[in-house]
């Protein structure tokens, strides 16, 4: 199985700071990663797929980037309604793997 | 809009199958895209289970296929998680989601549904 790393597992931030989440892979996966939010009692939200494409209504202050096996998670000017868990997943074989989570809460 | 819920057994028996099902509103199974599974057990991380198409072709996660089935049922728009032999290492928060074809993102997700294997 290929192994997704993220790193930090968690991050203190204040709203209108500028976050960056890496993901790092155990193989290539080329472009094959998705990030996503989750909130306690929600459906997990797709924010972005194939490491750099914004997902449908998803706002711009939210981007990916990277290839092969790193790739990082960008959101430029955090608001309040950003403080979630965010998770990496690879979509390059299966099984379809997943990092651990950040969970970013506010400082 | 698109939405996904899971229904079934909150609590389920060592040894016996859980069972669960995701209805599908806002679009036809039948039109495409793939439907899957993903659990999170408590304190661990999200692990992919499986997904299927509505002609039937299936991926399995090979850590689950044994205990595995997953089925999809168009005319009622809606599809099937069993899971066979359960053990307290089951125990998880159950999503349904839908993925698309060729980045096999999963677009849609319900809100989840707590299982707990419990004598």
């Amino acid at each position: 199985d290929i192994q997704m790393t993220q790193s930090p597992s968690s991050l203190s931030a204040s709203v209108g700071d500028r976050v960056t989440i890496t993901c790092r892979a155990s193989q290539s996966i080329r472009h094959y990663l998705n990030w996503y939010q989750r909130k306690p009692g929600k459906a997990p939200k797709l924010l972005i797929y194939s490491a750099s494409n914004l997902e449908g209504g998803v706002p711009s202050r939210f981007s990916g980037s990277g290839s092969e096996t790193g790739f990082t998670l960008t959101i430029s000017s955090l608001q309040p309604e950003d403080f979630a868990t965010y998770y990496c997943q690879q979509t390059y074989n299966t099984p379809r793997t997943f990092g651990q989570g950040t969970k970013l809460e506010i400082k | 809009q698109v939405q996904l819920q899971e229904s079934g057994p909150g609590l389920v028996k060592p040894s016996e199958t859980l069972s669960l099902t995701c209805n599908v509103s806002g679009y036809s199974i039948r039109s495409g895209y793939y439907w899957g599974w993903i659990r999170q057990p408590p304190g661990k991380g999200l692990e992919w289970i499986g997904s299927v198409y509505h002609s039937g072709s299936i991926f399995y996660n090979p850590s689950l296929k044994s205990r595995v089935i997953i089925s999809v049922d168009p005319s009622n728009n809606q599809f099937s998680l069993k899971l066979t032999s359960v053990t307290a290492a089951d125990t998880a928060l159950y999503y349904c989601a839908r993925d698309e074809q060729g980045n096999w993102a999963s677009d849609y997700w319900g809100r989840g549904t707590l299982v707990t294997v419990t004598s």
